[in-house]
Order: C-alpha cells, then structure tokens, then sequence
C-alpha cells in the first residue's frame, strides 16, 4: 500500500525566508498527492493537489509542490513565509480501495519574527 | 457550496460513559464520507468510512462504531469510553469520482 513520509517534525523559518517542507512517496508514481494545512484547533484545509502529469502544482496562500518521480518526492514550498503560515501540514496519497488517505505523521512549522 | 458540520466542538467525558459525535454534509447528495482521528503529535488515523447508506468499513478493530443513517449524516459511537480514546476526531468528506477530502473542524475528545 502507499505510504508517504514526511522528513522533520518540526520546521523554523524566519518570516521572509523561504519555506520547505518535505514528503517522500513510497513505490510506484501515485495517481494524486495532496498536500493539507491545519491551523491549531481546526480541521485541514486542502492546499494543493497532484495529479498524473503535472510537474509543478501551485496551491492556496502561495505555496507550490514539485512532483520528482527521481526523487519521490512531493516537497512542498513557499518563497517567503509569513506569520500566519504558522502550523501543521501533512502529505497525503490515497491508498485502499475506497478513495482512503494515508496521511504523513505531519510537519509543525514556526514562523519567527 | 458544500459544507461540512462536525459537533460538538469540544467533550469531556468519565471513562466508561457513552460517546455519540455527530457529522453532517450540506449541499452535495451521497457522499463517501470518513472518520479520522489525530491522537497528540501524531498524524491522521482513519477510522470509518462510508460509500452510502448503511455501508460503513472499519479500518482499525477499536472500541467505536459508526453509522450512516441518513445520506449526509455520519455519526460516531461508543457504549463504554476508554482512555484511549482521547483525541482530535475529524470527519470528511468527498465527491465521489474527485479524489478530494474535505475536513470539518473537528472534535476535540477528553476521556478522564
């Protein structure tokens, strides 16, 4: 089954600085790759999403994800991050039979000052 | 546009007492629907999931249940709480055929 893994628990960037997040698929080329952000006490919030073919994926609140098949990766990035970036982001890829995600353990970024 | 509800928004309950969380879907007619929960620090497990009425699949053998009474509505059940069952419980939703998962707010669960 696909699994995803996301490198970094936590991530620190300084406000301005650009933002990378990292998520690694598990075998064969998925057919989407997501990418969510969930604000403290909330639910996720769909940022972005892969499908077959495409490269370069850009979603909400300026971040973008590039799709590697060399590396398997999917890393999520931002060119200049702002406070309200502040919080938990997940890979997702589906895997089952019923359109189920398999979530990566999530990445907690901090935006300082 | 489609909306989800989850309720309520925060519980505390005793061990052993029973549990009923409540997800509704708006705006969209038979929806896969989905439970998850996020135990502290640690990603999404997925609990349940439904393609229609009456149809729920389990994924993990636990303590809770679920149903599907209605086409958009996913409820969320217990007889006896543990303390394991302490966590953030989300539902979702998804067009069936998009591939996209929709998140309601959540519920945060207390078992003392």
């Amino acid at each position: 089954a696909q699994s995803v893994t996301q490198l970094g628990s936590h991530v620190s960037v300084s406000e301005g600085a650009l933002v990378l997040l990292r998520c690694n698929y598990s075998s064969s080329v998925p057919p989407y790759l997501f990418w969510y952000v969930q604000y403290p006490n909330q639910g996720l919030q769909l940022l972005l999403k892969y499908t077959t073919g495409a490269t370069l994926v850009k979603g909400i609140n300026g971040f973008e994800a590039e799709f590697k098949k060399s590396e398997t990766s999917f890393h999520l990035t931002k060119p200049s991050a702002h406070m309200s970036d502040a919080a938990e982001y997940f890979c997702a890829v589906p895997s089952g039979s019923a359109r189920q995600l398999t979530f990566g353990s999530g990445t907690q970024l901090t935006v300082l000052p | 546009s489609q909306t989800i509800h989850q309720w309520p928004a925060t519980l505390v309950q005793p061990v052993g007492s029973p549990l009923s969380l409540e997800c509704t879907v708006e705006g969209t007619s038979n929806p896969n629907l989905y439970w998850y929960r996020q135990a502290a620090g640690r990603g999404l497990q997925l609990l349940f999931y439904s393609v229609g009425i009456g149809q729920i699949s389990s994924e993990v053998p636990q303590n809770l249940s679920a149903s599907r009474p209605q086409d958009r509505q996913f409820i969320l059940s217990s007889k006896k709480l543990l303390l394991s069952d302490s966590g953030f419980y989300l539902c979702a939703w998804e067009r069936q055929g998009l591939n996209i998962q929709y998140f309601g707010a959540g519920t945060r669960l207390s078992v003392l």
